[in-house]
């Protein structure tokens, strides 16, 4: 029944490793973005795509790798992991681009860890 | 450089005080701020706020918005436990991007 689920939780991993995060939405929602909150608690978007298409793409390394198969489906995918890359990834989504953003729902958080 | 800035970044307090958070902001093509409280995992949503001197309110919760001034404040009256949390302060620019503030994290003892 969840509306936003992202898997795992939880990523423990080496530096230079490659790893997925996987979104999915039941909302039926347009609109789906990457956020990273590290830290400090600061969360900032990395991507957002509106019916697969890509909207925001914010000064992400190309290390870091979005696919939306489908607009109930946002994936990261993120290569050569990096210490610096450790945070919290959210997954959110939104009822219509550009409008409604209080409708923004967020996924539980993928903790990863680069050690 | 858009910036979002909120204060305290930590507060402490007794349950049944109120509190004031306070967000300030510098960020280009204005649309709407929002504030989201975060507890252990996803932010929720509280409030979108878009013109100023409309207060919105829910429950025991309420904000307003001085976009002469460029800031927000959430107050919270009559404080609970359950209101421990981290309140983030969001700007919404153009059309599709949230500019977060750093949050203000909320201990309410008993």
């Amino acid at each position: 029944d969840t509306a936003v689920s992202q898997t795992p939780k939880y990523l423990v991993t080496q530096m230079g490793n490659d790893k997925s995060i996987k979104c999915e939405q039941n909302l039926g929602h347009d609109t789906m973005y990457w956020y990273k909150q590290d830290s400090k608690k600061f969360l900032k978007i990395m991507f957002s795509y509106n019916n697969k298409e890509l909207i925001i793409n914010e000064t992400v390394p190309n290390r870091f790798s979005p696919k939306s198969p489908d607009k109930a489906h946002l994936n990261l995918h993120i290569n050569s992991l990096e210490l610096g890359d450790s945070a919290v990834y959210f997954c959110a989504s939104s009822q219509v681009w550009a409008v409604s953003h209080e409708k923004l729902f967020f996924g539980s958080g993928t903790q990863l860890s680069v050690l | 450089e858009d910036k979002v800035v909120q204060s305290p970044l930590s507060l402490v307090v007794h349950e049944g005080d109120t509190v004031t958070l306070n967000c300030s902001y510098e960020v280009t093509n204005f649309r709407s701020l929002l504030w989201y409280k975060q507890e252990k995992k996803a932010p929720t949503f509280l409030f979108m706020l878009t013109s100023s001197g409309i207060e919105k309110k829910s429950g025991r919760l309420s904000s307003i918005l001085d976009k002469k001034e460029l800031f927000s404040i959430l107050n919270i009256t009559a404080t609970q436990t359950g209101d421990s949390a981290v309140y983030l302060c969001a700007v919404l620019q153009g059309a599709q991007k949230l500019v977060f503030g750093q949050g203000t994290r909320l201990t309410i003892n008993p």
